[in-house]
């Protein structure tokens, strides 16, 4: 069964914790991303990886942290400085720049700190 | 500068009906475009997706219309179902191969 997995679908953390949500995806897919939504909001650029052992800040990087040492896995790390940390966050690949720009995305973690 | 957005946030449609979900762009160097549905507490689906040398582009049920000329994109659904209930995205591909998100279109279903 082909696909992206996000885990967990729920997480919740006191303030002032570092916490990580996982991303896998067996998909063979270069490029993998993390977005960030709010309420009644789109969908926000976090980081993305186009190759292994590679990746680029998107709009909103500041608070978080990656890591790609693994095709297969794309973890992001929530820091306790990114201020308003309570959101969903959806992870998604990608084959990569060229003829598709499909990106394909995980379930979601709601991620609530309180 | 790039932005997506959405002319409506709210549309209810009667079951049965056509869907029509509109979008705005604002680069006119865009070449590409999807849209997505995203159901409730789950991520975005694909749909359909345009290039600019195309007006339009259809799939199963949903048919995509591209107006560069007005800088417009729409979202047809033929025959509305409850099953078509969900957040509709346009996004564009901007210049450094990012793919930019408009903040949704919620679609209600009425029986």
């Amino acid at each position: 069964d082909g696909g992206i997995t996000q885990s967990p679908k729920y997480l919740f953390r006191k303030e002032g914790q570092n916490v990580t949500l996982s991303c896998e995806q067996n998909l063979n897919h270069d490029a993998m991303y993390w977005y960030r939504q709010d309420p009644g909001q789109g969908l926000r650029l976090i980081y993305y990886s186009q190759i292994v052992n590679d990746f680029q800040k998107g709009d909103i990087a500041e608070g978080y942290s990656v890591s790609r040492e693994k095709k297969e896995s794309f973890p992001l790390t929530v820091t306790s400085a990114q201020k308003n940390p309570t959101a969903f966050y959806l992870c998604a690949s990608s084959p990569g720049t060229g003829n598709s720009y499909e990106q394909y995305f995980g379930p979601g973690t709601r991620l609530t700190v309180t | 500068g790039e932005s997506v957005g959405l002319h409506l946030p709210t549309l209810s449609v009667q079951e049965g009906d056509n869907s029509i979900i509109n979008c705005a762009y604002s680069n006119s160097a865009s070449d590409y475009f999807i849209w997505y549905k995203q159901e409730s507490g789950k991520g975005p689906q694909f749909i359909i997706d345009i290039r600019s040398n195309m007006d339009k582009r259809q799939g199963q049920r949903v048919t995509v219309l591209l107006n560069k000329t007005v800088k417009h994109l729409s979202l047809q659904i033929a025959a509305t179902q409850p099953g078509d209930s969900a957040v509709y995205f346009c996004a564009e591909l901007n210049r450094d191969d990012k793919i930019i998100f408009g903040k949704g279109t919620r679609l209600h279903i009425l029986p």
